[in-house]
């Protein structure tokens, strides 16, 4: 099965500095990489994805790049804010489960 | 609108107790799931039901059973429980790839 591994396990930022997850997968098959937020006390929020077919994917503050051929993908979060705190979760979906990274725990310091 | 919804929210019950869990989702989706989520935070699939329809059934003890009515509602019973039963239990839906979670189920077992 898929074994998704995430690093780092804790990252603190100073406000407006970038911040930088990655991850790598195992199994090849894996097509589809979506990464949530999960803040304290509430559900895991999917805030990007990335299909196999692309390289990367950018949507205002948050980008994520995909490398296949090595098997890693990493969101980057630019231009920090407090409201970035909390647990980020990367996950890989092969042919019908996502199986999720043990999860970063971001802290945004003012 | 929520979107998925979980009832209840904090579930505090004894040890050797049955309880359930209750999930619905108003998004038209066709498959939903049930997550682990345990101490560390690590998420961990249990159960999904396409079309009402059980798909993945992973490694979980024969004490949790899961059961759709239909396909905007999937709840999960746990007979017996223990204190390793401590968790907090997320419901999810999806219609291809995106997977939306619910608030979460904080189950404490004593």
């Amino acid at each position: 099965g898929e074994n998704v591994e995430q690093h780092p396990s804790t990252l603190s930022v100073q406000e407006g500095d970038s911040a930088v997850i990655k991850c790598t997968y195992s199994d090849s098959a894996s097509n589809y990489f979506p990464w949530y937020k999960q803040e304290l006390g509430k559900g895991p929020q999917l805030i990007i994805d990335i299909r196999s077919n692309v390289g990367e994917k950018k949507d205002q503050r948050i980008a994520v790049t995909l490398n296949k051929t090595a098997k890693h993908f990493s969101l980057h979060i630019t231009e920090t804010q407090p409201e970035d705190s909390a647990v980020y979760f990367c996950a890989a979906r092969d042919d019908y489960k996502l199986s999720f990274g043990a999860g970063t725990t971001v802290t945004v310091r003012a | 609108d929520t979107a998925v919804s979980q009832t209840p929210k904090y579930l505090v019950t004894q040890m050797g107790n049955d309880k359930s869990i209750k999930c619905e989702q108003n998004l038209g989706h066709d498959t939903m799931y049930w997550y682990k989520q345990d101490s560390k935070k690590f998420l961990k699939i249990m159960f999904s039901y396409n079309n009402k329809e059980l798909i993945i059934n992973e490694t979980v003890p024969n004490r949790f059973s899961p059961k759709s009515p239909d396909k905007a509602h999937l709840n999960l019973h746990i007979n017996s429980l223990e204190l390793g039963d401590s968790a907090v239990y997320f419901c999810a839906s999806s219609q291809f790839h995106e997977q939306y979670f619910g608030p979460g189920t904080r189950l404490t077992v004593t």
